[in-house]
């Protein structure tokens, strides 16, 4: 079992559709959860971080985090083209000597105008 | 903002070739990363660096060696090209600490063995 799955999509939805998307993971160590963004041809680029349970919103974007049930998802309100990208989750637990960063294989999201 | 750059976004090189990719940040972080990105198998870490000169595997670390002269700088070296090898390498970078801050990338190199 992979430490972090998520979803490979590809997921298309039309313009101003909300977005869901979600990563489980097996590891209860992990304390910090991530998502990042890449367009094609570009490295990830991030796009929030929250440490608890609970929600962060940043503009359209909302991240949930449920350590109960090792779940993570991040919602796209109002959705536009220009978020047509690979949407990455990624978790961190601390280990002795620092961080250990895991990244789901990423979700293919498609807005069409 | 955190800037990483890696010198060649894209590259061809032939089998048994030695490949030097390079990555440099402008934001003093003490820890590198170097990642392969493949379909379906998301990012793998290689090698990580926390300060110069120190240097640890990662998961797969196996045909590739890693190179920390200067704080800002960190080079992935394929010993032997092999066509396994073809693939999207990223460098990332993030300070050390005791409070977690997440990795910054750069914008990858891609890289075809012939």
């Amino acid at each position: 079992q992979k430490e972090v799955e998520q979803d490979p999509g590809p997921l298309s939805v039309p313009e101003g559709a909300i977005v869901s998307l979600n990563c489980t993971y097996s590891n209860s160590a992990f304390q910090y959860f991530m998502w990042y963004r890449q367009y094609s041809r570009k490295g990830p680029e991030l796009l929030m971080y929250t440490y608890s349970s609970g929600n962060k919103e940043d503009g359209r974007f909302t991240a949930q985090v449920d350590k109960s049930s090792k779940y993570i998802s991040l919602f796209i309100r109002d959705s536009q083209p220009s978020d047509s990208a690979t949407y990455l989750c990624a978790m961190s637990g601390s280990y002795t000597g620092g961080f250990k960063t895991i990244f789901g294989a990423g979700t293919r999201l498609f807005v069409k105008a | 903002d955190v800037k990483v750059t890696q010198s060649s976004r894209y590259l061809v090189k032939r089998t048994g070739e030695k490949v030097f990719l390079e990555c440099v940040q402008d934001m003093d972080h003490e820890n590198m990363f170097w990642y392969r990105q493949d379909p379906g198998l998301g990012l793998r870490l290689i090698y990580f660096s926390y300060d110069v000169k120190m240097k640890e595997k990662g998961d797969i670390p196996e045909g590739y060696s890693v190179s920390r002269e200067k704080k800002e700088r960190f080079s992935l070296i394929l010993e032997s090209a092999s066509t396994n090898q073809t693939s999207m390498y990223l460098c990332a970078s993030r300070p050390r600490g005791k409070a977690f801050q997440p990795q910054h990338f750069g914008d990858g190199t891609r890289l075809s063995i012939l």
